[in-house]
């Protein structure tokens, strides 16, 4: 199935610094959502956007819907060594019962103490 | 945020038996939830859409017969690995949406290893 382009793939950076990724479509979408996954564990969910154009924050990390509705970037501030682990993007194209979410592949996030 | 759950956490069995993988929604109800399969260091692959009341919907190369989903409640959906294989050795997580809108809640995963 269809994927989102999801960069950048791996990111290893030190304490304190800003991060930033992104997620790119062909298509349009209706929800952004970003989602943070450890080892062994299920994504936890850290930002839902509804509106094109829609700018969220959630503590240090702020994720805007991209304006052509194909687009979204997360960035994490100041970050700190449990922000470590896999950040994937996802898109939904409709509510009502069609929840189906299309992910992108993630983006790996490193912080060196 | 909303709470799913899934039991058992960690499963191994030998070839040829079935696995049943539970998913709960603990403080909301869903008429729908989703499975998904995750290969290390891989994205979420998305299995099938369970229906509460009816047949689940499975995505195109997914086996009905041998990933039997079955959501008899609207809190519980159960994946069931039937004749497992090694290659059946994969992470299995279920999602269900919350809320009305397109946030789904994932629940913490399944490690089947099949030996």
């Amino acid at each position: 199935g269809q994927q989102l382009n999801q960069s950048p793939q791996s990111m290893f950076i030190q304490e304190g610094e800003d991060v930033s990724m992104n997620c790119t479509s062909s298509s349009i979408f209706n929800t952004w959502l970003w989602y943070k996954q450890d080892p062994g564990e299920g994504p936890v969910l850290l930002i839902a956007l509804y509106k094109a154009g829609e700018l969220t924050s959630n503590g240090r990390l702020t994720a805007q819907f991209g304006i052509t509705r194909k687009d979204s970037f997360l960035n994490i501030s100041a970050s700190i060594p449990s922000d470590v682990g896999i950040y994937f993007c996802a898109g939904a194209r409709s509510g009502g019962s069609n929840y189906k979410l299309t992910f992108g592949k993630g983006t790996l996030l490193t912080v060196n103490p | 945020g909303a709470v799913v759950s899934q039991h058992p956490s960690r499963v191994i069995c030998k070839s040829g038996t079935s696995v049943k993988i539970e998913c709960r929604s603990l403080d909301f109800q869903a008429t729908t939830m989703f499975w998904y399969r995750q290969f290390p260091k891989k994205s979420l692959m998305l299995m099938a859409t369970s229906n509460e009341g009816s047949k689940a919907t499975y995505e195109q190369g997914v086996e009905k017969d041998k990933f039997l989903i079955n959501h008899a409640s609207l809190t519980l959906s159960t994946l069931t690995v039937t004749s497992a294989h090694p290659e059946d050795s994969s992470f299995y997580i279920c999602s269900a949406p919350s809320g009305g809108r397109n946030e789904q809640y994932f629940g913490p995963g399944t490690r089947l290893t099949v030996t």
